[in-house]
C-alpha cells in the first residue's frame, strides 16, 4: 500500500507557481520523500527527492517539513508542458528490495491559459 | 544517454493469446524493473531484476506471467496465456540510484 496521501487533482494558471502537497505521517527516519511526474502517455519522469532539508534543482524545489510528515513540491513558473500527474513516493535508503517505487495515484496537475 | 527502449509501443490480442515485450535498460544499469499500470492507478511493480538475478517477484502472477533477463542487459516478459484484466501499460524501468523509465507498452486484450 502507498505511504503517502495527495489531493487527486489540482489546477493551476500558466505562468504562476504550483504547489502540490503531501502527506507522508508515518514516513520513518532512513525514508526518502521522492516526487516523479508522468506525462499523458510517457513512463514516470524523476522529479527531486529529499530527506531532511530543502532540495531545489532546474525542475522544482521540494519542501519537507520539519517533522517531515508532509512535503510540498513547488514548481516555480507552471507551463502547459507541466500538465501530468505527479506522484509522492516515501523510500527508503537502502537498496536490493527497498529499491521499488510504489505509486499511488498521486494528483492530476492541469495547467490552463 | 540513450534511455530506456520498450518494444512493442502498442500491442492487441485476444484473450487466450499469447503476447512477449522487450526492454533494453540504460547501458550500466544493473537493476531492471517491470511495472504494470492499469488505467487511472499507478504504476506497480512486477519484478525486479539486479543483473540476471530475480530480486522480487512477489507481485508476479506466475501461472501466466514469465519474465527474464538473461546476460543481465535486455529483458524481455511474457505473458501467456493472456486475460482481458492484463490490459494496462507495461512499464520497464531500470536504475543506479534513480530509477529511469521507458514509454512502455500499452496492450490491450479483447
Amino acid at each position: 500500500d502507498a505511504k503517502t496521501t495527495q489531493p487527486p487533482s489540482m489546477d493551476c494558471a500558466e505562468g504562476r507557481a504550483a504547489n502540490l502537497p503531501c502527506n507522508h505521517s508515518t514516513i520513518s527516519g532512513n525514508e526518502y520523500v521522492y516526487w516523479y511526474r508522468q506525462i499523458h502517455s510517457q513512463g514516470p519522469q524523476y522529479i527531486i527527492h529529499g530527506l531532511k532539508n530543502n532540495e531545489t534543482n532546474e525542475m522544482a524545489s521540494l519542501i519537507i517539513t520539519e517533522d517531515r510528515k508532509s512535503s510540498t513540491l513547488i514548481l516555480p513558473h507552471a507551463t502547459l508542458r507541466d500538465t501530468a500527474v505527479y506522484y509522492c513516493i516515501v523510500r527508503p535508503t537502502n537498496t536490493g528490495t527497498a529499491s521499488k517505487l510504489t505509486f499511488g495515484t498521486g494528483t492530476r496537475l492541469q495547467v490552463t491559459l | 544517454e540513450a534511455g530506456v527502449a520498450q518494444s512493442p509501443r502498442y500491442k492487441i490480442i485476444e484473450k487466450r493469446q499469447s503476447v512477449a515485450f522487450w526492454c533494453n535498460p540504460i547501458s550500466g544499469h544493473a537493476t531492471l524493473y517491470w511495472y504494470q499500470q492499469i488505467l487511472g492507478q499507478g504504476p506497480k511493480l512486477l519484478i525486479q531484476f539486479q543483473n540476471n538475478g530475480v530480486v522480487d517477484d512477489s507481485q508476479l502472477p506466475k501461472d501466466r506471467f514469465s519474465a527474464e533477463r538473461l546476460k543481465g542487459v535486455d529483458s524481455t516478459l511474457k505473458i501467456q496465456p493472456a486475460k482481458l484484466e492484463d490490459s494496462a501499460v507495461y512499464l520497464c524501468a531500470s536504475s543506479q540510484t534513480k530509477q529511469y523509465f521507458g514509454p512502455g507498452t500499452r496492450l490491450t486484450v479483447t
